[in-house]
């Protein structure tokens, strides 16, 4: 089956440090996996998507992730934190079963970014 | 062009009461798809409708149904509430049933 695990319930950064949230997925073929961000009491907005064509995808806001067959991992990464980037993060991968594309959420990784 | 809307914000219900979310898709849409997000959890599916008809739900009863109209905007019920039913219900769109999900800003059921 496929499913993804976030291996950081908590992380915590300094303003203007580097982000690295981190994400493995399991599944038997080519995955599509995503990151979303929940700002608190909002919706989740997508930050970026991986569907094969790159290994490195570039996201809004100054995120990438890097895919990495090798390691079944899907990093989120930022090179420099700001206040603003406190969220709760979710790594996802699209499933299809019998002709239905559902996500599996990861369990999430909150984001504290310290002034 | 509009994103996806959902109403009402929130909701408070008593035990056994039935309640209705409701849905609209982004332009162009005709895919969407529902979670339930429990508190501290990450989303859980709880079926996606495309074209009007439903085309897969996750491990969740019957009491939980829904409607997809021909503007493709959606309706999540649940009837008999229960105190778990608790949580954030949101739903995503999509240009088709493969295509990237984009999700609405939920709708926080509380019941007592």
């Amino acid at each position: 089956a496929q499913s993804v695990t976030q291996l950081d319930s908590h992380v915590s950064v300094s303003e203007g440090t580097p982000v690295l949230l981190r994400c493995n997925y399991s599944s038997s073929y080519s995955p599509s996996l995503f990151w979303y961000v929940q700002h608190p009491n909002k919706g989740l907005q997508l930050l970026l998507k991986y569907t094969s064509a790159a290994t490195l995808v570039k996201g809004i806001n100054g995120f990438e992730a890097e895919f990495k067959k090798s390691e079944t991992s899907f990093h989120l990464t930022k090179p420099s934190a700001h206040m603003s980037d406190a969220a709760e993060y979710f790594c996802v991968v699209s499933v299809s079963t019998s002709g239905t594309y559902k996500y599996i959420f990861g369990t999430g990784t909150r984001l504290k970014v310290l002034a | 062009e509009t994103g996806v809307t959902q109403s009402p914000t929130h909701l408070i219900k008593t035990r056994g009461q039935q309640v209705t979310l409701r849905c609209s898709s982004q332009s162009g849409h005709n895919t969407v798809s529902w979670y339930q997000q429990a508190l501290g959890q990450g989303p859980q599916f709880i079926f996606q409708y495309y074209r009007e008809e439903e085309n897969g739900r996750g491990n969740f009863p019957p009491r939980f149904s829904g409607l997809q109209f021909p503007n493709y905007s959606s309706e999540l019920n649940v009837n008999a509430l229960e105190l778990d039913d608790s949580a954030l219900y949101l739903c995503a769109s999509s240009r088709d049933m493969k295509e990237t999900q984009y999700f609405g800003p939920g709708t926080r059921l509380l019941v007592l």
